[in-house]
């Protein structure tokens, strides 16, 4: 088993751009989430799913969309990506225990 | 609004120094409790959890913590650290609700253990 898997595993784009960002995981996990990482402030939540075709906002929605069209898949869309987004991305999957990926490093400049 | 606060935001220590690192969080209900850790350019592993029982939790490579109820903490301890403990450690909390299965992440501690 992968567990999760992410990609790409680094980006650099320009303010405006946009991108999606694709996670992906082996577990039949219903609940997956996004999350960004900062320094000096953990992980926030963006967004999170509890089942295929549902989605819902987390801590820190703003500027990011997300679309669970299969259960395995969970994707992070920037549209119009701003330099306050230069994170880290990280997907997990499942419930009482949350399994993460690898994580995507994201550049805006 | 739950919280996860940890005390401590840099620690450096000794090889076979004793750690312990704090954790605290705010909600009255039940919760599950997490330590997480994130070595050097990786993903988060999960160390140990708390879902209910014994309060003292036993995880991978030495690690211990704590629930103590009536404190709202969850710390983490190890006897002693080696220099492969560097990296960066989360405590998180479940707080069940009818939000789904969300993680309240503290801040992070990074640990440095000098050779």
């Amino acid at each position: 088993n992968a567990g999760v898997t992410q990609t790409p595993k680094f980006r650099v784009l320009k303010t405006g751009q946009s991108m999606t960002l694709l996670c992906a995981q082996d577990m039949n996990h219903e609940y997956m989430y996004w999350y960004r990482q900062d320094p000096g402030m953990g992980l926030r939540l963006i967004h999170y799913s509890v089942g295929e075709g549902t989605t819902a906002k987390g801590e820190v929605p703003d500027g990011y969309n997300v679309s669970r069209l299969k259960k395995q898949n969970f994707l992070l869309g920037l549209e119009s990506a701003a330099p306050s987004q230069t994170s880290v991305y990280f997907c997990a999957s499942g419930q009482q225990t949350q399994y993460f990926g690898p994580g995507t490093r994201l550049l805006v400049l | 609004a739950q919280s996860v606060s940890q005390h401590n935001h840099h620690v450096i220590l000794s090889e076979a120094a004793s750690l312990e690192l704090g954790c605290n969080y705010s909600y009255g209900g039940t919760v599950n409790l997490f330590w997480y850790v994130q070595y050097p350019g990786q993903h988060l592993q999960l160390l140990l959890k708390y879902f209910s029982g014994d309060p003292l939790v036993k995880g991978i490579k030495g690690f211990e913590a704590e629930f103590i109820k009536s404190k709202f903490s969850f710390n983490l301890r190890k006897p002693s650290v080696q220099w492969s403990d560097t990296a960066e450690y989360f405590c998180a909390v479940n707080a069940f609700s009818n939000q789904g299965g969300k993680l309240i992440f503290g801040q992070g501690t990074e640990l440095s253990v000098k050779p």
